[in-house]
């Protein structure tokens, strides 16, 4: 089975950068495209990246991800930090027909 | 703009069904799948099931086969997930989600706002 790791959570103050990780095992991440969902409190998830790097339009080039086959992970990061960006982040994968989510990291912009 | 309603939140008591509904608006209902996820404190997010509007082809993660029926009527727009028998283990938060990057689609790329469900004797 395809498993998805992240941290439980992450902490990085207002303007500054933070990298939220996304180990994959059981299979190789970089041969099944990863997307990653914010789920702010009370809200429904939505999509800010798809396809490993890509950037549905309304998200601001301030979010990017990456693959690293190296160590068979996946990264968001998220630049100039923001008080809304405070949320939960989930990574995802679709391999052998199943949708496979990360646990989800809590991020705190304190 | 594409949207994905669904119906309100639900308290029901275990064995009882129950049948909540996600419309689609703003794109061609019949040509995207639309998929189920539950979301519990305990488990994050999972996948359910898939379906496809245009010819209703169904699928199932085998952590839910048997236990939901999903289904949709293009009429009206509607996808649905039905339970005959609930037990308290179903409590939990579902969405519906459009998926993209298909077929069936890699991704959720629309989500409804959400259906509490809360089953309690």
């Amino acid at each position: 089975n395809f498993v998805l790791t992240q941290p439980h959570s992450v902490s990085e103050s207002p303007g500054k950068t933070v990298i939220i990780s996304c180990a994959g095992s059981g299979g190789s991440i970089a041969n099944n495209y990863v997307q990653w969902y914010q789920q702010r409190p009370g809200s429904a998830p939505t999509i800010v990246i798809y396809e490993d790097i890509q950037r549905p339009s309304g998200v601001p080039d301030r979010f990017s991800g990456s693959i690293d086959s190296s160590s068979n992970s996946a990264s968001l990061s998220i630049s100039g930090l923001k008080t809304e960006d405070e949320a939960d982040y989930y990574c995802q994968s679709y391999a052998n027909s199943n949708w496979v989510f990360g646990g989800g990291t809590k991020l705190t912009v304190l | 703009e594409v949207q994905l309603v669904q119906s309100g939140a639900e308290v029901k008591k275990p064995g009882e069904s129950l049948k909540i509904s996600c419309k689609g608006s703003g794109y061609i209902f019949t040509n995207y799948w639309i998929g189920w996820v539950r979301q519990t404190p305990g488990k994050g997010l999972e996948w359910m099931g898939i379906i496809y509007p245009g010819d209703s082809d169904t699928r199932y993660s085998p952590s839910f086969e048997g236990q939901v029926t999903i289904s949709a009527d293009k009429s009206i727009t509607t996808a649905y997930l039905q339970w005959n028998s609930l037990k308290a283990s179903d409590t939990a938060m579902y969405y519906c989600a459009r998926l993209g990057g298909g077929p069936p689609g890699r991704y959720f790329g629309y989500w409804g706002q959400g259906t509490l469900v809360t089953v309690s004797s």
